[in-house]
């Protein structure tokens, strides 16, 4: 499978713990994207990054929220201390680097998602 | 601010028949995308098709096509020959030059049935 590869799929987590999830881009891909998506809503943008280095974090991600990509390929996103309105769908897409004004059309492809409650 | 509305929450068409989603943005750039994405129960984005602002013709891929209308600020989808396979949350987005054309701002999606 070359598409974009997220685990788990699921998470239950008691409020208060730390959860950590994985996102394994296509391979050739430089952009690697975070997002969350709560029931109801589209997706809303978290961070990004361009190989290794994390160049935009939204003000969603507060302090308890670090998102790494060590060596450019996979990411990991984690929630320290989770709270019960951290309970999303936490979606993770990666594209080719645009960087002309047509470079718009480069497409995000996204992956499965991992789905976290806390309770 | 930059924004997408779907007005539709949910939308049903008889299979065989064509549908219209809608989508209007609000942006003061000149040059930005606009994008539909499927999301079946599954959750994966699926990327269906782009129109980039400067285009100056309606996108097209297979049974899907966009209708844009660029004064009016809107860019709906029309899905033409419904499929039972279709129904799933549908998902309006635009990327902007800010930032590089990084992120993606999507909408509340429609949620389209496809009845037999």
């Amino acid at each position: 499978d070359t598409g974009v590869s997220q685990n788990p799929r699921h998470k239950i987590t008691k409020r208060g713990q730390n959860v950590t999830f994985r996102c394994d881009p296509i391979s050739e891909h430089n952009r690697l994207y975070w997002y969350r998506q709560t029931l109801g809503q589209g997706p809303e943008f978290l961070t990004y990054f361009q190989n290794e280095a994390q160049l935009e974090k939204s003000r969603l991600l507060s302090d308890r929220f670090s998102a790494e990509r060590p060596k450019g390929s996979f990411s990991t996103l984690e929630i320290q201390r989770t709270e019960q309105g951290d309970s999303a769908m936490y979606l993770c897409a990666s594209s080719l680097a645009s960087v002309t004004l047509q470079g718009a059309r480069t497409e995000a492809f996204f992956g499965q998602g991992t789905r976290l409650t806390v309770v | 601010a930059q924004k997408i509305t779907q007005t539709q929450p949910g939308m049903f068409v008889q299979e065989k028949e064509a549908v219209t989603l809608d989508c209007t943005y609000d942006t003061s750039d000149q040059s930005y995308g606009l994008f539909w994405y499927k999301q079946p129960s599954s959750g994966e984005m699926i990327f269906l098709i782009y129109q980039g602002s400067y285009d100056e013709q309606n996108a097209t891929e297979g049974r899907y096509s966009l209708n844009f209308q660029k004064a009016r600020k809107s860019a709906n989808l029309v899905i033409s020959a419904s499929q039972l396979g279709d129904s799933a949350m549908y998902f309006c987005a635009m990327r902007r030059p800010s930032g590089g054309y990084n992120k993606l701002i999507f909408g509340a999606g429609t949620r389209l049935a496809v009845h037999p």
